[in-house]
């Protein structure tokens, strides 16, 4: 069955990077695009970005367009997220998503989420 | 950006009753680009429902979602104790431009 397990809890101080990773198992990784989402305390969910896992061709929302590079390791099946010069607003828990293809369509898989503390 | 409106804010309903929830995005959106999930404290979104009103597999047929262009409703017919959550409705017709409703929280009476 499809899995998607993310990399564990970040605390870091305002102005630094954090990088957040998501194995993926139990479906072939390049057949499936993949998408990062952040859940900021008492706001709704956000899409940051998405990635073409087979090629590497990458979109990002323009809220984090200078900030966000999403990358993958088609080898080791695996997604990443970095988001640079943090600040407190970037606190949340933040997911990995894909679904099967590269046709139109919502997000049936998701990480269980990385919580990342932005704090001086 | 389509900003996606949910309404109400909180519901507070007892099991068994029958609960409507709304979405109605900013401008109109295809039929088969809308989504509704549903999310528990300290879990991820789990997807229920596409293309508007598709349960994926293994949701049971107590939810159900219509609706059309800018007035899209999630009804669940008899509300279980596991159905208490928020639920989120989402927009893929701007793909790659997915936006979120602010959400729906469904609690009990």
């Amino acid at each position: 069955q499809v899995q998607l397990v993310q990399s564990g809890a970040e605390v870091k101080k305002p102005g630094a990077s954090v990088k957040v990773s998501c194995k993926a198992s139990g479906y072939t990784f390049t057949n499936f695009p993949m998408f990062w989402v952040r859940q900021a305390p008492g706001q709704r969910l956000e899409w940051m970005g998405s990635i073409n896992t087979a090629n590497g061709d990458t979109q990002y929302s323009q809220k984090f367009q200078d900030r966000i590079t999403i990358t993958r390791d088609t080898s080791a099946n695996t997604l990443y997220i970095e988001l640079s010069s943090l600040r407190s607003e970037d606190s949340g828990v933040y997911f990995c998503a894909s679904r099967p293809g590269y046709n139109i369509g919502p997000f049936d898989y998701w990480g269980q989420g990385t919580p990342v503390t932005v704090s001086s | 950006e389509i900003v996606l409106t949910q309404s109400p804010g909180t519901l507070s309903l007892s099991p068994g009753e029958r609960a409507t929830l709304s979405c109605r995005p900013s401008q109109t959106i295809s039929t088969y680009h809308l989504a509704w999930y549903q999310q528990k404290p300290g879990q991820p979104p789990r997807l229920l429902i596409f293309g508007s009103s598709t349960r994926l597999a293994g949701i049971p047929d107590r939810f159900s979602g219509s609706g059309s262009g800018t007035d899209f409703t999630l009804t669940i017919s008899r509300l279980e104790p596991e159905d208490f959550a928020v639920y989120y409705c989402q927009q893929y017709d701007q793909s790659p431009l997915y936006t979120f409703g602010q959400g729906t929280k469904l609690e009990i009476k």
